[in-house]
């Protein structure tokens, strides 16, 4: 059983376009939720956390819903620059051991084409 | 500040070589990660520390040793490597003093070929 599940990509869209990614997670001991971008061949970067409130960055809304262990990221006007790929993470207790730890999706890649 | 050190950035090995990927960390956090992630895939992790002397296994520990003998360093050790360790490999580290999730710094990954 996947822990962290995203949206097949590639996603390819024009620029100026609105996307949107979902993510279900199994864990609903999950503590808390992140977007990080990964462009290519770098090291994964925070994007936002995501709160059940609902929280937005300029161009970036990100939601989570507990009960359907659900998490979803929206981009409005998208850039050019927003290709990359998204990865959906959770946090939460390692199994077996005393500590906590990122869980992360396969990742969900995008394209914004010119 | 430098962050989160990985060195080599890449490197070929043939099967059954051994390998020592270094990971320095120079904001004294307490908690270290090391993550592989294979081509189209998330990070997994492979091993972490919560400090100096403490070691633990994550979720995919087989092939790989370990060890913390100081808060900066966390090496990780491929014995007898093999061509399903192809793979890039991250190190992470966290202060203990954030709420669960936060404050994590990336290295910048070393690019490993098992041939």
């Amino acid at each position: 059983r996947k822990e962290v599940e995203q949206d097949p990509g590639p996603f390819n869209v024009p620029e100026g376009a609105t996307v949107a990614f979902n993510c279900t997670y199994s864990n609903s001991a999950s503590q808390s939720f992140f977007w990080y971008r990964q462009d290519c061949r770098k090291e994964p970067k925070l994007l936002m956390s995501v709160y059940s409130s609902g929280n937005e960055d300029g161009r970036f809304t990100a939601q989570l819903n507990r009960a359907s262990q659900y998490i979803s990221l929206l981009i409005r006007d998208s850039k050019l620059s927003d290709s990359a790929t998204y990865l959906c993470v959770v946090n939460s207790a390692i199994s077996g051991g005393g500590a906590d730890g990122l869980t992360f999706g396969k990742g969900t890649h995008l394209i914004i084409q010119p | 500040n430098a962050g989160v050190t990985q060195t080599p950035k890449f490197r070929i090995l043939k099967i059954g070589q051994s390998m020592t990927l270094q990971c320095t960390q120079d904001m004294n956090h307490n908690y270290m990660y090391w993550y592989r992630q294979d081509p189209g895939m998330g990070l997994k992790l492979i091993y972490y520390s919560v400090g100096a002397g403490i070691t633990d296994k994550g979720e995919v520990p087989n092939g790989y040793n370990v060890s913390r003998s100081t808060t900066e360093d966390f090496p990780l050790r491929l014995e007898l490597a093999a061509p399903s360790q192809t793979s890039v490999y991250f190190c992470a580290s966290r202060p203990l003093n954030r709420v669960s999730g936060y404050g994590y710094t990336f290295g910048s990954g070393t690019r490993l070929t098992v041939v």
